[in-house]
């Protein structure tokens, strides 16, 4: 267990659709990171959050948009959904840089999401 | 991030060291080597990471050459559970934290 949650752990929704997935981090991690896994994609890096403020993004499309609030747990929200979405999404976690020697991220289980 | 080469599987008896080789030539003096698994569709697992020295902790040694172009993670005896993907990945270690996964290998654990 690596201390991150995800939530849904599926979620099967229909073309055109949004759906909101929640990560909530360690205790203590300030970092949220979100990733997408398709079979063609491989793991993709999205986005990252730093104590509430935007610091990194990937390849992220314009239908996607996350936010980390105060409590420090992170919402992605995807919209206008398309097959190619399909896919599993992780959240991770990491201590600040600096306060750790490792810096390692620490994954969540992932959302397996289904666009029908 | 330097790019990573590693081959796409491999097979291993249970029981005996599994090594995993990556080649990172375009490596620079900044960035660290880290090793990731993934388990069937598990979230990735960290396992250790290195600059220039041997590194060996409770999962795994990573044995990176002198050049720091290469680089071999060792698990010293494979179990059953031990099958999964593993990727290198070289990144620094402060500022851009973002991990960029290549294609990895798949470690299959033979009983």
């Amino acid at each position: 267990d690596s201390g991150v949650t995800q939530t849904p752990k599926h979620l099967i929704t229909a073309t055109g659709q949004r759906v909101t997935l929640r990560c909530s981090p360690r205790s203590g991690d300030l970092s949220v990171y979100w990733y997408q896994q398709s079979l063609d994609q491989g793991l993709q890096f999205l986005i990252q959050y730093y104590n509430g403020e935007e610091r990194a993004k990937g390849n992220i499309l314009e239908r996607f948009s996350a936010q980390q609030f105060p409590d420090l747990h992170s919402e992605l929200n995807l919209s206008s959904l398309e097959l190619g979405d399909s896919a599993l999404y992780f959240c991770a976690s990491s201590s600040p840089s600096g306060t750790t020697i490792y810096n390692e991220q620490f994954f969540g289980p992932g959302t397996r999401l289904t666009v029908l | 991030d330097a790019k990573t080469t590693q081959p796409p599987s491999m097979d291993c008896a249970e029981g005996r060291a599994a090594n995993l080789p990556c080649n990172h030539s375009t490596i620079s003096g900044n960035e660290y080597v880290y090793w990731y698994r993934q388990i069937h569709s598990q979230g990735p697992q960290y396992i250790i990471h290195g600059l220039k020295n041997n590194e060996t902790n409770e999962m795994a040694s990573l044995i990176i050459t002198e050049d720091r172009k290469s680089s071999t993670l060792i698990l010293p005896h494979a179990t059953l559970r031990d099958t999964a993907v593993y990727y290198c990945i070289v990144r620094a270690l402060f500022g851009n934290e973002k991990l960029t996964f290549g294609t990895g290998t798949r470690l299959t654990i033979i009983p």
